[in-house]
């Protein structure tokens, strides 16, 4: 079993410059979520979304665009990329939004922004 | 605001036992979370606790009181490959998860 894959793993940016990561899970999960993890910082939520076609902000939303076309996808879009973004980022699914509900992870994607 | 505090870093022995704690305030609280982190890996899920009282699986218990705003996870028979980042996280009354910054443990031979 994949679980949630993210593509690409490394990537480095220049100021301005636009890019998408793609995250793909194959456990029919319901709701996807997109994280930042920064040093010394807890995971910090994007974007989320609670089904196909449905999208809502997170705790640091500015900067980022996002999309959920298929069940299976959420897209993590950055216009125009600033320094401020160079983090690892996470996607990661789950079954529903109940307390209870465990995350699976991607592997991570690293981000440098020049 | 909303807050979760644990120790930054803990050092142990393999063999021992360590205790990692998390003191959480949310608006709301409907579970708390340990997830493990090995460096330049994804969070995997350890434990959930929504009920006051001691879990124990295998190695790793996690124990938690509401009325405190305490949770801690213990793991016992360390081994070198527990060395990593251990995530404490509450799911607040929106269902939203709330994340501490994770507690590096080293274990030394």
């Amino acid at each position: 079993n994949a679980g949630v894959t993210q593509t690409p793993k490394f990537r480095v940016l220049k100021t301005g410059q636009s890019m998408t990561l793609l995250c793909a899970q194959d456990m029919n999960h319901e709701y996807m979520y997109w994280y930042r993890q920064d040093p010394g910082m807890g995971l910090r939520l994007i974007y989320y979304s609670a089904s196909e076609g449905t999208t809502d902000k997170g705790e640091v939303p500015n900067g980022y665009n996002v999309s959920r076309l298929k069940k299976q996808n959420f897209l993590l879009g950055l216009e125009s990329a600033a320094p401020s973004q160079t983090s690892v980022y996470f996607c990661a699914s789950s079954y529903d939004n109940s307390g209870a509900n465990v995350l699976t992870f991607g592997a991570g994607s690293r981000l440098t922004v020049l | 605001g909303q807050n979760i505090d644990q120790p930054t870093e803990m050092t142990a022995t393999e063999g021992a036992i360590v205790q990692i704690n998390c003191t959480y305030q949310t608006s709301g609280f409907n579970g708390l979370f340990w997830y493990q982190q090995h460096a330049g890996e994804a969070p995997t899920f350890l434990s959930y606790n929504v009920l006051d009282g001691l879990e124990e699986k295998g190695r790793f218990s996690s124990f938690l009181s509401r009325s405190k705003g305490y949770s801690y996870l213990l793991l016992k028979e360390l081994q070198m490959k527990d060395s990593a980042s251990y995530l404490c996280a509450v799911v607040d009354s929106n269902y939203q998860l709330i994340w501490g910054a994770g507690t590096k443990l080293i274990i030394k031979p």
